[in-house]
């Protein structure tokens, strides 16, 4: 079957800096996405590894090691705004984007 | 083009009853995905659709529930003989099709359709 598995709940500091990981078991895969989803709202895409190694974008980086089978997402410069689900997607085929249970951030000040 | 969009937002049914859900994906879209969300979970994969044909079911669909996308544009999902247990979040998402393996498609989703069943 697949699997991906995240911590269930994460409290950070506001300005501080928070890591949410993400272990994967799945049949066949080509990356792994970070979606942040608001109370009420839909996912939206953060960011997106096919290769190893870090991605950046803004206060937002991913990271993917397929031999661990690992990956994780780092927020910096936490904001209260930050404060949503996360969750952690792998894509297994050409067609499927599996997700997983999600980790759901609070921001304290 | 305003992105993904779903309709009905919200929609109340009794048990037993069939119901339809409609999503227009971005417009260059390809791929267009049927999600379903419950409290506290991920999104679960209904199906999937590459223009007009349905390439991939999830074993969680049951021969309750139909999908459609008859001219590869907007596509419908349809629930019949409605149960409790199908009360959920219904996610509709559209990608384009990569240009290379490397390419990310990011899935763009809709608001969704929250369905309760009483």
């Amino acid at each position: 079957g697949q699997s991906l598995e995240q911590p269930s709940e994460v409290t950070a500091v506001e300005g501080a800096i928070v890591q949410i990981n993400c272990t994967y078991q799945t049949s066949g895969f080509y990356g792994l996405s970070w979606y942040q989803q608001h109370d009420g709202g839909a996912p939206t895409f953060l960011s997106y590894n096919a290769l190893d190694g870090l991605e950046e974008t803004g206060r937002f980086s991913s990271f993917l090691s397929r031999s661990d089978s690992y990956g994780y997402l780092l927020l910096q410069e936490l904001q209260m705004k930050d404060s949503a689900s996360y969750f952690c997607a792998a894509r297994t085929g050409a067609n499927n984007l599996f997700f997983g249970t999600g980790t759901r951030l609070t921001v304290i000040p | 083009d305003t992105g993904v969009s779903q309709d009905p937002r919200h929609k109340i049914t009794k048990r037993g009853q069939n119901v339809t859900f409609r999503c227009d994906p971005i417009s260059e879209h390809n791929r267009l995905y049927w999600y379903r969300q419950t409290l506290g979970q991920g999104p679960e994969f209904l199906t999937y659709f590459q223009n007009e044909a349905q390439l991939e079911k999830s074993r969680l669909l049951s021969d309750r529930f139909s999908a459609e996308r008859p001219k590869g544009s907007f596509s419908t999902l349809e629930i019949q003989r409605t149960e409790q247990g199908d009360s959920a979040m219904y996610l509709c998402a559209s990608s384009p099709l990569p240009g290379s393996r490397k390419t990310n498609t990011e899935a763009f989703f809709g608001q969704g359709t929250r369905l309760t069943v009483v």
